[in-house]
């Protein structure tokens, strides 16, 4: 299988735990997003990268949020002293530059469910 | 401020039937729109998109027709299957090339046998 995988699929914590979750994204994609997603609601928006630049970030991502990208290929987001408002299917997307031009086509992952306790 | 509205749930249809599921959008900046399909366990899967400068793109049973003046879209598929149940998003994007997708809330797709 060679689309966006997540890791881990589930996590339960207890509130004020840190916690972290991977995303490894389509091997050739260079670009690479993280949106939140709670129930009854599409996804939002959180962050975005190309290869290893944080180019944009939500203002729903916190001072206790932190994502990366050290090699422009997986990314991690991280959450620090969780909250039960941070709750939420976290779900991670990519996406390389279309030959054609025009908006890229985001793939995504299953998503990483947090539960804060 | 909700940006992309998808103001019905749910919507439940008979097998071979056109389904029709509709979003609003309300930021005149948004010149790419988008419909996703999602399964449970699953993450979205892009089904069809449109530019602001076509008024409909069709993709075999699937047509998005955009109607900018109203800032309206919808998606129509024909004749509907029962591996059509699924969960609907719109989204809108403003730009091309890499760009953030607003969503709406979804509508849930239900085909009946």
């Amino acid at each position: 299988d060679t689309g966006v995988s997540q890791d881990p699929r589930h996590k339960i914590t207890k509130r004020g735990q840190n916690v972290t979750f991977r995303c490894d994204p389509i091997s050739e994609h260079n670009r690479l997003y993280w949106y939140r997603q709670t129930l009854g609601q599409g996804p939002e928006f959180l962050t975005y990268f190309q290869n290893e630049a944080q180019l944009e970030k939500s203002r729903l991502l916190s001072d206790r949020f932190s994502a990366e990208r050290p090699k422009g290929s997986f990314s991690t987001l991280e959450i620090q002293r969780t909250e039960q408002g941070d709750s939420a299917m976290y779900l991670c997307a990519s996406s390389a530059p279309r030959v054609t031009g025009g908006l890229d086509t985001q793939y995504f992952g299953p998503g990483t469910r947090l539960t804060v306790l | 401020d909700q940006q992309v509205k998808q103001n019905s749930p749910s919507l439940s249809v008979q097998e071979g039937r056109i389904s029709i599921l509709n979003c609003d959008y309300t930021n005149s900046m948004f010149d790419y729109f988008l419909w996703y399909k999602k399964y449970p366990a699953e993450g979205p899967t892009f089904l069809i998109s449109i530019s602001s400068i076509k008024d409909k793109n069709e993709d075999g049973r699937f047509t998005v027709f955009l109607n900018k003046s109203a800032k309206h879209l919808s998606l129509h598929i024909v004749p509907s299957q029962p591996g059509d149940s699924a969960v609907y998003f719109c989204a809108a994007s403003a730009g091309a090339g890499a760009q953030k997708l607003v969503f709406g809330q979804g509508t849930r797709l239900t085909i009946n046998p």
